[in-house]
């Protein structure tokens, strides 16, 4: 049984353009989120996170939006730049209602930006 | 260095095989949590250490494997008796602080363990 989904396994936008990634989630105990990106080779390396007492985060050209009553996130890129190709990965965890500290991932989506 | 770091980054093994995967975590990081990774998969959790203590291995497939973080710093992720289903990348993530808190998981490069 999935907890995090991804059933995007793959996306391809402009360079220029808005990239958008979504990510639902089933258990409702996670109450904190994260996009992780990862190019080849390499390990995810984090990118920007959201706790559920808030329904926006923005850092740069990267904003998570969380909608708890249906458990759904996405991660929002704008502009998209070439060198955000990669597979990006949401997560979740527990934060106010559990001490389990690891993340649950989903599968992940392949992000191209096409130039 | 300054990130987290793993060796072997690549492991061929025979079936039946014991394999020993090596972490060398962020220095000061309390935490440690080791991950598998299987090929079009997101990484699982396997378990998780605050200092030398193994709080949580509730994600270890078998009781064929096995960590440890003796000294509170790196850890040595075991595999004994390597099966086909054990092919997959590992990873390790170290974190500043313990528990309750939203310190960031920085991840290592991963050991791709490939069993023939």
């Amino acid at each position: 049984d999935q907890q995090v989904k991804q059933n995007s396994p793959s996306l391809s936008v402009q360079e220029g353009r808005i990239s958008i990634l979504n990510c639902d989630y089933t258990n409702s105990m996670f109450d904190y989120f994260l996009w992780y990106k990862k190019y080849p080779a390499e390990g995810p390396t984090f990118l920007i996170s959201i706790s559920s007492i808030k329904d926006k985060n923005e850092d740069g050209r990267f904003t998570v939006f969380l909608n708890k009553s249906a458990k759904h996130l996405s991660l929002h890129i704008v502009p998209s730049q070439p060198g955000d190709s990669a597979v990006y990965f949401c997560a979740a965890r527990p934060l106010f209602s559990g001490s389990a500290r690891q993340l649950t991932f989903g599968s992940g989506t392949q992000l191209t930006v096409l130039p | 260095g300054a990130g987290v770091s793993q060796s072997p980054r690549y492991k061929v093994a025979k079936r039946g095989q014991d394999v020993a995967l090596r972490c060398d975590p962020i220095s000061g990081h309390v935490s440690l949590f080791w991950y598998q990774q299987a090929l079009g998969q997101g990484p699982e959790f396997l378990t998780y250490f605050q200092n030398e203590a193994q709080l949580d291995k509730s994600g270890l497939p078998s009781d064929r494997f096995f960590a440890e973080r003796p000294e509170g710093s790196v850890s040595t992720l075991k595999i004994q008796r390597t099966q086909q289903e054990d092919s997959a990348v590992y990873l390790c993530a170290s974190s500043f602080q313990g528990q309750g808190t939203t310190d960031t998981q920085y991840f290592g490069p991963g050991t791709r363990l490939t069993v023939l």
